[in-house]
């Protein structure tokens, strides 16, 4: 049974870099199978799609975060990391990581984490 | 960027009756749609993908239909259980936005 689970600060200054990792078991980031992604859901509000790393290390970031956001895959621990830097108090969120699969080009998240509230505060 | 809207943003209906939900996409998206089941406190579940195929192990309560631009979630027999909010998401670009939800409640 394939599970995820994200860890990284519960709280971030402003203007700092929030870093999240998502540890995978019962499957491996370097599968050619899937795609691993990142979402975010704002206190009360729905869910953003924030991007998705391939493990040859190509992504898709979402252009509203662009210009801040890195993400990355480490066989080595099996797990995929997300990093937003210049972080404001609109960052603040619960954050999911999730397995994306690719179906006949259709995209989808399969299996999602359970999600780490981040907040940016001073 | 695609924009996505789902209507109603609640609902109230009683245990046994039939649920529709839209979601429209600002520019046609042909089949790549996805739909979630978010409950209270917990990570989003997939229901459906491509528009209409059922994700394995969700009941044959919850069907969706639709290509283009207009699609539809539908709960056949509500359940008590099925006390969410329900998102759409289109993957034809990206971003792979999502609609604003719609929270499902009994009656």
């Amino acid at each position: 049974q394939v599970q995820l689970q994200e860890s990284g600060p519960g709280l971030v200054k402003p203007s700092e870099t929030l870093s999240l990792t998502c540890a995978v078991s019962g499957d491996s980031v370097y599968s050619a199978d899937y795609y691993w992604g990142w979402i975010r859901q704002p206190p009360g509000k729905g869910l953003e799609w924030i991007g998705y790393i391939y493990y040859s290390g190509s992504t898709s970031y979402n252009s509203s975060l662009k210009s801040r956001v890195t993400m990355s895959v480490d066989k080595s621990k099996n797990q995929f990391s997300l990093n937003l830097s210049s972080v404001t108090a609109a960052d603040t969120a619960v954050y999911f990581c999730a397995r994306v699969v690719v179906g006949r080009g259709y995209y989808h998240m399969d299996v999602w984490g359970k999600g780490t509230t981040v907040t940016v505060s001073s | 960027d695609i924009q996505m809207t789902q209507s109603p943003s609640s609902l109230s209906a009683s245990v046994g009756d039939r649920v529709t939900i839209t979601c429209r996409a600002s520019q046609t998206i042909s089949s790549y749609l996805n739909w979630y089941q978010q409950k209270p406190g917990r990570a989003p579940k997939l229901l459906i993908y491509a528009a209409s195929t059922l994700q394995s192990g969700v009941s044959s309560r919850f069907s969706g239909s639709g290509s283009g631009t207009d699609f539809t979630l539908t709960i056949s027999s509500l359940q008590p259980e099925d006390l969410a909010t329900y998102y759409c998401q289109q993957s034809y670009s990206t971003p792979q936005s999502f609609g604003q939800g719609t929270k499902v409640e009994i009656k």
